[in-house]
């Protein structure tokens, strides 16, 4: 069955510093999410991208965030300079042009 | 709007009972609901969806009752087993091209033996 995958797992890294997470959405999906989860808090919605272009960003997805789908394949969320509130688990997730979104195992970031 | 209120924050159920978790909403545009399930260290799994033309979905062991005059849904879990004993989030969205979930706050189920 075809799912989602992101790497790193875990990635810690300097307040100030910039990571890139990735992501291998399902291949024909169209629609692609990052998602974030505070340890023990709810799931927010950072941003979707759709025909290579952002469709909606939340409050949390600012200056500082961008995403990039570089080939055909990868989807990724950069963050340019880490906050230590940045720490949370980020989930990639999919769709085809259906309601389903499938999601990721997630990056766990560890800003210290 | 865009809330979704979900309880209990925690439950514990015994094995082969039912497992309620209550969600409501506020935005009238929302038009799917799903639950997922979580479990440590993984990413959410959709486990069972509901649109708001039907009052009830069944898919095995997992029931969606869903009110829409209230503006209410819950999961029902019959039979309850410890394997399910994980994180539900109720979620929403409207139905759009790219329309993001909107996610409630979680519930931790322990399926005690």
């Amino acid at each position: 069955e075809p799912e989602v995958t992101q790497t790193p797992s875990h990635q810690v890294t300097q307040m100030g510093q910039e990571v890139i997470l990735r992501c291998v959405p399902i291949s024909n999906h169209l629609y692609f999410y990052w998602y974030r989860q505070i340890l023990g808090q709810k799931v927010e919605f950072l941003v979707s991208f759709y025909n290579n272009e952002i469709s909606e960003k939340s409050e949390i997805f600012d200056d500082q965030f961008s995403v990039e789908r570089p080939d055909g394949s990868n989807f990724t969320l950069k963050i340019r300079s880490t906050k230590l509130e940045d720490s949370a688990m980020y989930f990639c997730a999919s769709k085809s042009g259906g309601d389903t979104q499938y999601f990721g195992p997630g990056t766990r970031l560890t800003v210290l | 709007q865009q809330q979704v209120k979900q309880s209990p924050q925690s439950l514990i159920v015994q094995k082969g009972g039912i497992s309620i978790i209550n969600c409501a909403y506020e935005n009238t545009a929302f038009d799917y609901f799903p639950w997922y399930q979580q479990f440590p260290g993984k990413g959410p799994a959709l486990l069972i969806a509901i649109r708001p033309d039907v009052s009830e979905k069944k898919e095995g062991r997992f029931t969606i009752s869903f009110n829409k005059s209230a503006k209410q849904f819950s999961l029902h879990i019959m039979d309850s087993q410890p394997g399910d004993s994980a994180t539900y989030f109720c979620a929403a969205h409207y139905t759009g091209t790219a329309s993001k979930l909107t996610f409630g706050t979680g519930t931790r189920l322990q399926v005690t033996l």
